[in-house]
């Protein structure tokens, strides 16, 4: 079946515009994860949905971040006032439950870089 | 805090096995081991993880000290396509689901 898709797979934007960065997870995923990668850093933990609310958001670094998941499906990661230090790879997964006593496998999509000029 | 260390490079030779270390001592019972890679310009892939036991499956081994202070990814017979990035990470099972990753081991594997 289809994987984690992310678009678009590349944004170029100025600095201080609004961008939306959009995730469509496996079918039948109810657990998604947004994180961001900086060059040559792994992937940083942002926001965790469990269906349609933000079980964890500890790891959005700012308030001008923002992710919503209104059905429980695809995603939306919502960057206001972009500044240049938030040009990275932008990752999202999903996992089947992502919570409870099971190991949990996420699996990521191929990310959308983000370039804030 | 990526809680896990490994050695920043490696190399191996085509058709040999590969053996990434992964230092995690202060690991949690309620944690697992799990590793992903990413290939250039993709996102991260699944590759194994495991609890205590020692793991096998198509892609690779995982095998856990008996103390779970470390382990050790083995890819039995490295081929090119397996030059990437490999990460080691810790993940509680049943608090907090995202993962900490660290910088992770870039391999490359030489003809």
């Amino acid at each position: 079946g289809a994987g984690v898709s992310q678009t678009p797979s590349n944004k170029v934007t100025e600095k201080g515009k609004y961008v939306e960065l959009r995730c469509d997870p496996i079918s039948g995923h109810t657990a998604l994860y947004w994180y961001r990668q900086s060059l040559g850093q792994g992937p940083e933990f942002l926001i965790y949905f469990q269906g349609t609310g933000a079980a964890d958001d500890s790891g959005l670094p700012n308030d001008r971040f923002f992710a919503v998941r209104p059905e429980g499906s695809v995603s939306t990661l919502k960057i206001q006032r972009t500044e240049r230090g938030d040009s990275a790879v932008y990752l999202c997964a999903s996992s089947l439950t992502g919570a409870g006593l099971i190991a949990d496998t996420q699996y990521f999509g191929p990310g959308t870089r983000l370039t804030v000029l | 805090d990526a809680k896990t260390t490994q050695p920043p490079s490696m190399d191996c030779a085509e058709g040999r096995a590969a053996n990434l270390p992964c230092n995690h001592s202060t690991i949690s019972g309620n944690e697992y081991v799990y590793w992903y890679r990413q290939i250039h310009s993709q996102g991260p892939q699944y590759i194994i993880h495991g609890l205590k036991n020692n793991e096998t499956n198509e892609m690779a081994s995982l095998i856990i000290t008996e103390d779970r202070k470390s382990s050790t990814l083995i890819l039995p017979h490295a081929t090119l396509r397996d030059t990437a990035v490999y990460y080691c990470i810790r993940r509680a099972y049943n608090t907090g689901n995202q993962f900490y990753f660290g910088t992770g081991t870039s391999l490359t594997v030489i003809p």
